[in-house]
């Protein structure tokens, strides 16, 4: 069976500071990837997807920047953490696209940046 | 600008009655529409979903229902259970290769024993 690991649970970060989100999915070959955020108040929201090693697609300009460096592995990463980067950031997959396929998500980071 | 709109934040049913979950949307663009359902500490998982060529669709106790006309889709759970208290989020895609959902803010669903 498929399963994602996404980790740090909490993180608590100072403004500034770097960070660094890693996502592992294990079970599955050439999966869809995905980073969302949810913000205090706020629906979720599509940061970047990955249909493939390397291969980034951003959808909201911001602070934050995501690679693929290996088929099952994600990683969200800021060289500066900004106060309006807090939030729950999620992990997904899919087979396929969203329209024919679900996503999957990871249990979520609670990102607190001081 | 919120395409997605899920105006209840809370919903309160007794157990054994009918839950009532809405979103509404504004983008006529949208052509297929999901519900997802998260328990604290986990990410949401996928419930049900409906294409735009339908206006229903039934899973178990589980059945959406949409209205094209006006931009507007709800999640009925029949008979509700305790197990169901968890917040319900509306998403709304479109196709011609998109990756992107548009989530709702969620509805925090509480079924009372």
């Amino acid at each position: 069976s498929q399963t994602i690991h996404q980790w740090p649970a909490t993180l608590v970060q100072p403004v500034g500071s770097p960070l660094s989100l890693e996502c592992t999915v294990e079970g599955t070959s050439n999966p869809n990837l995905y980073w969302y955020r949810q913000a205090a108040g706020r629906g979720l929201q599509l940061l970047f997807y990955s249909v493939g090693i390397g291969q980034i697609s951003s959808e909201v300009p911001q602070n934050l920047s995501a690679s693929r460096p290996q088929d099952r592995q994600f990683i969200l990463s800021s060289k500066k953490l900004l106060l309006s980067d807090s939030g729950f950031y999620l992990c997904a997959w899919s087979v396929l696209r969203p329209d024919n396929s679900p996503l999957h998500f990871g249990n979520g980071t609670r990102l607190t940046v001081t | 600008d919120q395409q997605v709109k899920q105006n209840s934040p809370s919903l309160s049913v007794q157990e054994g009655r009918i839950s009532i979950l809405n979103c509404d949307y504004t983008n006529s663009m949208f052509d297929y529409f999901l519900w997802y359902k998260k328990y604290p500490a986990e990410g949401p998982t996928f419930l049900i979903s409906i294409s735009s060529i339908k206006d229903k669709n039934e899973d178990g106790r589980f059945t959406v229902f949409l209205n094209k006309s006006a931009k507007h889709l709800s999640l009925h759970i029949v008979p509700s259970q305790p197990g169901d208290s968890a917040v319900y989020f509306c998403a709304a895609g479109s196709g011609a290769g998109s990756y992107q959902l548009t989530f709702g803010k969620g509805t925090k669903l509480s079924v009372i024993p």
